[in-house]
């Protein structure tokens, strides 16, 4: 199994603070790497879908790049909001299944 | 637009017993899988389907059966419920393998005694 690890493992900000968390995935063979949002008692929910390296997506205050040759993702939230707490997954499809395997997520807090 | 969706949501269950999660989306995806939640370990996988007829093992099989005789419907069956297959299982599908976003259902607790 692949490691994706994810940093850091939670995160308390106060509202309108940005900030910026990273998945770490290995380099070789890479497809895709996935961002997914996961608020509490509902069902995680896809950002974006990266592909390319040195990729940028932007979702409003949300973004996120992409760096294949040294393995890693940044996730940004610009201005950040009480409904931005949430944990957020990043996942990496391994083996020729390209079966998903997802990273233990970052846990966001955002304080009003 | 219902999506996937999973049934029940809540189940208990003593320890020996059997039951079947059910799953199903309306959105034609290929690729169906299921994972189950635990804490610190985040989502692992457990079985996926690649299309009808076709399934595989993931991460976690044991103590697990899947089948998939059609495009829309995916259960998972636990044989004899262990108190360590207490989870929240989360039923998924995708137009494509790896590169396609997941779509979740709404996730189904299952607790054994």
């Amino acid at each position: 199994i692949l490691n994706v690890e994810q940093s850091p493992q939670s995160l308390h900000v106060q509202e309108g603070d940005s900030t910026n968390f990273t998945c770490s995935f290995p380099s070789s063979n890479f497809y895709a790497l996935h961002w997914y949002r996961w608020e509490t008692a509902k069902s995680p929910e896809a950002l974006f879908v990266m592909t390319l390296n040195g990729d940028e997506k932007k979702k409003g205050r949300i973004s996120a790049t992409l760096n294949t040759k040294e393995g890693y993702s940044y996730l940004y939230i610009k201005g950040s909001q009480p409904e931005d707490s949430a944990t957020y997954l990043c996942a990496d499809p391994w083996s020729s299944a390209r079966q998903l395997t997802f990273g233990s997520g970052t846990q966001l807090t955002v304080l009003p | 637009n219902a999506g996937v969706t999973q049934t029940p949501k809540f189940q208990v269950l003593k320890t020996g017993q059997s039951m079947t999660l059910q799953c199903a989306q309306d959105m034609n995806h290929e690729y169906m899988s299921w994972y189950r939640q635990d804490p610190g370990m985040g989502l692992r996988l457990i079985h996926y389907s690649v299309g009808a007829g076709i399934t595989d093992q993931g991460e976690v099989p044991n103590g697990y059966n899947v089948s998939r005789s059609t495009t829309e419907d995916f259960p998972l069956r636990l044989l004899s419920a262990a108190p360590s297959q207490t989870s929240v299982y989360f039923c998924a599908s995708s137009y494509s393998q790896g590169a396609g976003e997941l779509f979740f259902g709404e996730g189904s607790r299952l607790t054994v005694l």
